[in-house]
């Protein structure tokens, strides 16, 4: 069976801080997608990682995916408020259909 | 606003009520999704349809009945529901069922089940 495993669970910094949120596996994803969902809203993809040791920014917000395809790693630096939400990643596992998804961040970020 | 449109937003329902959740997708979508999401859980696929066919059903009791009618709508009906039911679901689209494919999510409907 395939796992995410996401850390930390949940994170609560000053505005302006950096930070990172975690996204692990044993397995190995042929891609991997990090989602944002806000309170009261569905989630909503960020960016979509594919080749190993790849790196994506978006903004203040840099994706890596790990060498082995089995991790990835979320960077925000100077956090803002707006960036507060519950952050998800989902690897493209072995079926079509299922995506395979970790159980979140949940992250605040204080004026 | 990402194209996917769920009523009710909220909803509360006795053990033995029947209901029913709607999802609209509004892009030209061929697949849609039903999701239930609970805190600190991971996501849950419940049902996947491509082209109004259902190809995906993750094992889930038949107090959830899904129905699409045709490629831009998707119900999801329930019955006799249990307290444990209580979460969000969620709707989603994509064009095609590949997993590389972006996921478009309405709002969700939150569910509380008394």
């Amino acid at each position: 069976t395939q796992l995410l495993e996401q850390s930390p669970q949940f994170l609560s910094i000053q505005e302006g801080e950096n930070l990172t949120v975690y996204c692990n596996s044993s397995s190995v994803f042929s891609s991997l997608q990090w989602y944002r969902q806000e309170p009261g809203e569905g989630p909503v993809l960020l960016v979509t990682v594919v080749t190993g040791g790849e790196v994506k920014k978006l903004k203040r917000l840099t994706f890596q995916f790990g060498d082995a395809r089995k991790d990835s790693s979320l960077h925000i630096t100077a956090a803002q408020p707006g960036d507060t939400g519950l952050y998800l990643c989902a690897g493209v596992g072995d079926s079509n259909y299922q995506l395979i998804w970790g159980a979140g961040t949940k992250l605040i970020i204080k004026p | 606003e990402t194209g996917v449109t769920q009523t009710p937003r909220h909803l509360v329902m006795g053990m033995t009520n029947k209901k029913s959740l709607k999802c609209e997708q509004h892009l030209g979508h061929n697949a849609m999704y039903w999701y239930k999401q609970s805190a600190k859980k991971p996501l849950e696929l419940m049902f996947v349809y491509s082209l109004e066919e259902r190809v995906e059903n993750n094992s889930v009791p038949s107090r959830f009945s899904p129905e699409c009618p045709n490629s831009s709508h998707l119900f999801l009906h329930l019955h006799t529901l249990q307290p444990e039911d209580s979460a969000l679901y969620l709707c989603a689209s994509s064009q095609g069922t590949a997993s590389r494919t972006e996921a478009f999510f309405g709002q969700g409907t939150r569910l509380t089940v008394v």
